[in-house]
């Protein structure tokens, strides 16, 4: 059984600070991994998406793979108010579905 | 325009009944999905269908069929439904290469 574990949280953080977002995967097989965020009542948005073992970037989101440890991470630096969200991750065996965990609520406070 | 839209916004509706949700997708992608999202925003595939064809069945019950009568569309039928199937149902579609899933805004069910 594929599976993807993510924290529940809340995660709470100050503005400003970074926002670190972890989870792990089963399925050795999987080879792409996704980061969508979702705001309350609606629907999930990808924000990153990576397929190699270590850091990508994209303006304040680093995205980071770990193939060995079965472990990815979304890195949220300078975090702000409307950071706040759930943010799911999500893995996918080749040209597959995507696997999602059940999100990690993130709390960004003024 | 909406790439992935769904239709209706919101279902309310008593138990034993049969509804439909639709989805359209102006994107040209050949995959298209069923995810349901329970209270605890957990997003569950139930159907995957590439270029009409039916390819993923998870273990969902067989009051739920899904319908694809072209590669842009894929409806959702749900047969007596239970309070147990009150969620919010995602339709979403991918490219090959599944950095392209887009969802679409969802469907709330509410089963009374």
């Amino acid at each position: 059984q594929k599976e993807v574990e993510q924290n529940s949280g809340p995660l709470s953080v100050p503005e400003g600070a970074i926002a670190s977002l972890n989870c792990t995967y089963s399925d050795r097989g999987s080879q792409s991994f996704f980061w969508y965020r979702q705001y309350s009542g609606k629907s999930p948005e990808l924000i990153m998406f990576i397929y190699s073992n270590g850091d990508k970037e994209d303006g304040r989101f680093t995205a980071q793979l770990n193939k060995a440890s079965q472990y990815v991470s979304l890195l949220i630096r300078d975090s702000q108010p409307s950071d706040s969200a759930t943010y799911l991750c999500a893995a996918a065996l080749g040209y597959s579905t995507l696997t999602f965990g059940k999100g990690t609520m993130l709390l960004v406070s003024p | 325009d909406t790439a992935v839209s769904q239709t209706p916004k919101y279902l309310v509706t008593q138990m034993g009944n049969d509804k439909s949700i639709k989805c359209e997708q102006n994107l040209g992608h050949d995959t298209m999905y069923w995810y349901k999202q329970d209270s605890k925003k957990f997003l569950k595939i139930m159907f995957s269908y590439n270029n009409k064809e039916l390819i993923i069945n998870e273990t969902v019950p067989n009051r739920f069929s899904p319908k694809s009568p072209d590669k842009a569309h894929l409806n959702l039928h749900i047969n007596s439904l239970e309070l147990g199937d009150s969620a919010v149902y995602f339709c979403a579609s991918s490219p090959t290469d599944l950095d392209g899933y887009i969802f679409g805004s969802g469907t709330r069910l509410t089963v009374v």
